[in-house]
C-alpha cells in the first residue's frame, strides 16, 4: 500500500509548455507539501496546504499553482515550463502542522527534466 | 549563509565502521531535530526524531543534539552496504507554522 503516492514518475518536456503533477496520500493525514529538490540534493519547501488551506507560500514563481480539492490530493500545476524548473518534485504529508511528533511521509518524487 | 549546514561527501566507509554524520545550524529557534534517510530514486524516509538537546538511540542509530553548540550527529554503528545511502538532516522551530528545513544532505557508501 503506497502511503503517498505521485504521479507522474518521470516528465520530458519542452519550455513553454504547461504541466501538472498530481499527488494522493491515504494515511489520513491533513497537511501535504510540495518541495524541490535540486541537482545537489537540496529540498526547499515550495507549498503547504492544511486542510485544503493554503498556509506556506515559499517565493515560488507565480507559474506554479497548486491545487488542494480535499485532503487527500495537492496537485502542482506549473504554466511556462523553464530550463531552471528541472528537478525532482516530491510531494510529502503529515498529521497537523507543528504537532510534536509529526514526521513528514514523502513521496518517491517526480522526476521533471525540460529541454 | 543556509539555515543548516552539512557536508555533502561522499563519505565512503568499509562495512563495519561506526559512521558520524553531522549538522550544524544557525537558528536558536530550532527545537525538533530529524534524520532522514534517502536511497537512490527514493523519497526521503524517517530514520530518527528527537526533541530540544539529548541523545536518542534505536538500534544501530544514535541521534545526538547539542544545543548549545547548533550542532547535531548521528552516528550508525556496524554500518552495512544497505546503509549506502543520502543522510539528510532536518529541523523545525516550536511554533511549527514554517515547514520543515533541510540539509543539502552526505551521501554514505559503506563498501561491502
Amino acid at each position: 500500500d503506497t502511503a503517498v503516492s505521485q504521479t507522474p514518475k518521470y516528465l520530458v518536456t519542452q519550455m513553454g509548455n504547461d504541466k501538472s503533477i498530481k499527488c494522493e496520500q491515504n494515511l489520513g493525514h491533513d497537511t501535504m507539501y510540495w518541495y524541490k529538490q535540486d541537482s545537489k540534493k537540496f529540498l526547499k519547501i515550495m507549498f503547504s496546504y492544511n486542510n485544503k488551506e493554503l498556509i506556506i507560500n515559499e517565493t515560488v514563481p507565480n507559474r506554479f499553482s497548486p491545487k488542494s480539492p480535499d485532503k487527500a490530493h495537492l496537485n502542482l500545476h506549473i504554466n511556462s515550463l523553464e530550463l531552471g524548473d528541472s528537478a525532482v518534485y516530491f510531494c510529502a504529508s503529515s498529521r497537523g502542522q507543528g504537532a510534536r511528533n509529526s514526521p513528514l511521509h514523502f513521496g518517491n518524487g517526480t522526476r521533471l527534466t525540460v529541454t | 549563509q543556509k539555515e543548516v549546514e552539512q557536508d555533502p561527501g561522499p563519505l565512503s566507509v568499509p562495512e563495519g565502521a561506526i559512521v558520524s554524520l553531522n549538522c550544524t545550524y544557525s537558528n536558536s529557534a530550532f527545537q525538533y531535530f530529524m534524520w532522514y534517510r534517502q536511497y537512490s530514486r527514493k523519497g526521503p524516509e524517517l530514520l530518527m526524531y528527537t526533541y530540544s538537546s539529548g541523545n536518542k538511540e534505536d538500534g544501530r542509530f544514535t541521534a545526538q543534539v547539542d544545543k548549545s553548540s547548533k550542532y547535531i550527529s548521528l552516528f550508525i554503528r556496524d554500518s552495512q552496504p544497505s546503509d549506502s545511502a543520502t543522510y539528510l538532516c532536518a529541523m523545525r522551530d516550536a511554533g511549527g507554522r514554517r515547514a520543515l528545513t533541510f540539509g543539502s544532505g552526505t551521501r554514505l557508501q559503506v563498501q561491502p
